[in-house]
């Protein structure tokens, strides 16, 4: 159980353009999703928390305006980056949390983005 | 927010022999505390985890200990084997909420 599946699993797009990220809970309801960024051999940098049906909150040093996150619904959130700048090409990985208030997280397969 | 140090950053041993990662934290309200091991461009895969109301936890070749007075916490992997090697995490959260990770370890296990 608790299967996190994220797509794209990689994309190239040009600088300027927006790129959407999908993150999808399969076999549970997640009210919370959390997306991650990695840079090569680093780590996991928390970005924002994803609440449905309300605003995500970002952390510090995030732009929101730049990384759009949408919780349509318990089992999607969207992560847009707009105007993608080849600074922005890094390793995006979402994370839920299995049903139930104490689950462990688990990690969608990530996307490598690129920018051109 | 909470902020988790790691150590090593790059761990190697000879194969059969035991490897020891050590973390810090820095919120006292954490209260709870998983390893994740991550092999080149694939996701985070879960291992160990331990609350804050048990001092150990073991599965198999691997334990996690946790020190609350001192706020560290550390993966144990006894007899390790090639396919051991990964980068491992740490991380943090209060009631499961908000993650936050440590810089990881590359462990390489030589045969």
């Amino acid at each position: 159980g608790a299967v996190v599946s994220q797509h794209p699993s990689w994309v190239i797009c040009k600088s300027g353009t927006s790129v959407k990220i999908e993150c999808r809970s399969l076999d549970f309801q997640a009210t919370t999703m959390f997306w991650y960024r990695q840079f090569p051999k680093q780590s996991l940098m928390l970005m924002a928390t994803s609440n449905e049906g309300s605003k995500a909150t970002y952390e510090q040093g995030v732009e929101k305006d730049k990384f759009l996150i949408n919780h349509a619904s318990l089992t999607l959130s969207t992560l847009t980056v707009t105007s993608a700048h080849p600074e922005d090409s890094s390793f995006y990985i979402c994370s839920a949390s299995g049903q139930g208030s104490n689950s462990p997280l688990h990690f969608g397969n990530g996307t490598r983005l690129t920018v051109t | 927010g909470e902020n988790v140090e790691q150590h090593p950053s790059t761990l190697s041993v000879q194969e059969g022999d035991s490897a020891v990662i050590k973390c810090t934290y820095s919120d006292s309200a954490s209260n709870y505390f998983p390893w994740y091991k991550q092999e080149l461009g694939k996701r985070p895969q879960l291992i160990i985890d331990i609350r804050s109301n048990v001092g150990e936890k073991k599965d198999q070749r691997i334990a996690v200990t946790l020190n609350k007075t001192a706020k560290h916490f550390s993966l144990h992997i006894t007899e390790t084997q090639p396919e051991d090697s990964a980068v491992y995490f740490c991380a943090g959260a209060k009631n499961f909420n908000k993650f936050y990770f440590g810089s990881g370890t590359k462990l390489n296990v030589k045969p």
